[in-house]
């Protein structure tokens, strides 16, 4: 098993649709959880980071963390061509703190 | 990008070459990091560092070394190049080890022919 699991996809939505993209981990015991939107050819971009159970609302975005389930969301509300990239999700390892990163999810928004 | 800069941004080389790549920060953040990033792997850590002249190994540290002499500099150097480290290789930064909220440089385009 991965220790952090993504839908490969590609995840494709219409605009103004809600897109859902999820990821979950193996390590009982993290604690800090993240989101990254890559463009193609262009740096992974911090966008959403959660530390508690429940839901994290920032503009169109909203990431949800079940620790229970080990797993986190990430919602893309009124989603636009804009947003079409490729979405990591990242796990502060609870052994010596390092990220682990999914192997991201590929979100399409068509137009 | 956060006052991160990685150079060269594209390099192509041959087999054997040694090759070194700089990750420069404006941020004076303690944490420095070097991943790959390889289809179908996703982003693997090979070293990072927490501190000028501390580092340590990440998963696939194998064939890689890093020095840092000072904050604001990481090295990255692949002593003989191999065709298996063709990748795009990112640098990133981070303020606090407790959450580890992590920034990354624009990357390095590394061709190993």
């Amino acid at each position: 098993q991965k220790e952090v699991e993504q839908n490969s996809g590609p995840l494709s939505v219409p605009e103004g649709a809600i897109a859902s993209l999820n990821c979950t981990y193996s390590d009982r015991g993290s604690q800090s959880f993240f989101w990254y939107r890559q463009y193609s050819g262009k740096s992974p971009e911090l966008i959403m980071f959660i530390y508690s159970n429940g839901d994290k609302e920032d503009g169109r975005f909203t990431a949800q963390l079940n620790k229970a389930s080990q797993y986190v969301s990430l919602l893309i509300r009124d989603s636009q061509p804009s947003d079409s990239a490729t979405y990591l999700c990242a796990v502060r390892n609870n052994q010596g703190g390092k990220l682990i990163f999914g192997q991201g999810t590929e979100l399409s928004v068509k137009p | 990008d956060a006052g991160i800069t990685q150079s060269p941004r594209h390099k192509v080389t041959e087999t054997g070459t040694p090759v070194t790549l700089r990750c420069h920060q404006t941020e004076n953040h303690r944490y420095m990091y070097w991943y790959r990033q390889d289809p179908g792997h996703g982003l693997r850590l090979i070293h990072y560092s927490y501190g000028v002249k501390d580092t340590d190994k990440g998963e696939v540290s194998d064939g890689y070394s890093v020095s840092r002499s000072k904050t604001e500099d990481f090295l990255l150097t692949l002593e003989s190049a191999t065709s298996s480290q063709t990748s795009v290789y990112f640098c990133a930064i981070s303020a606090s080890a407790s959450y580890n909220e992590q920034f990354f440089g624009p990357g390095t385009r590394l061709t190993v022919l």
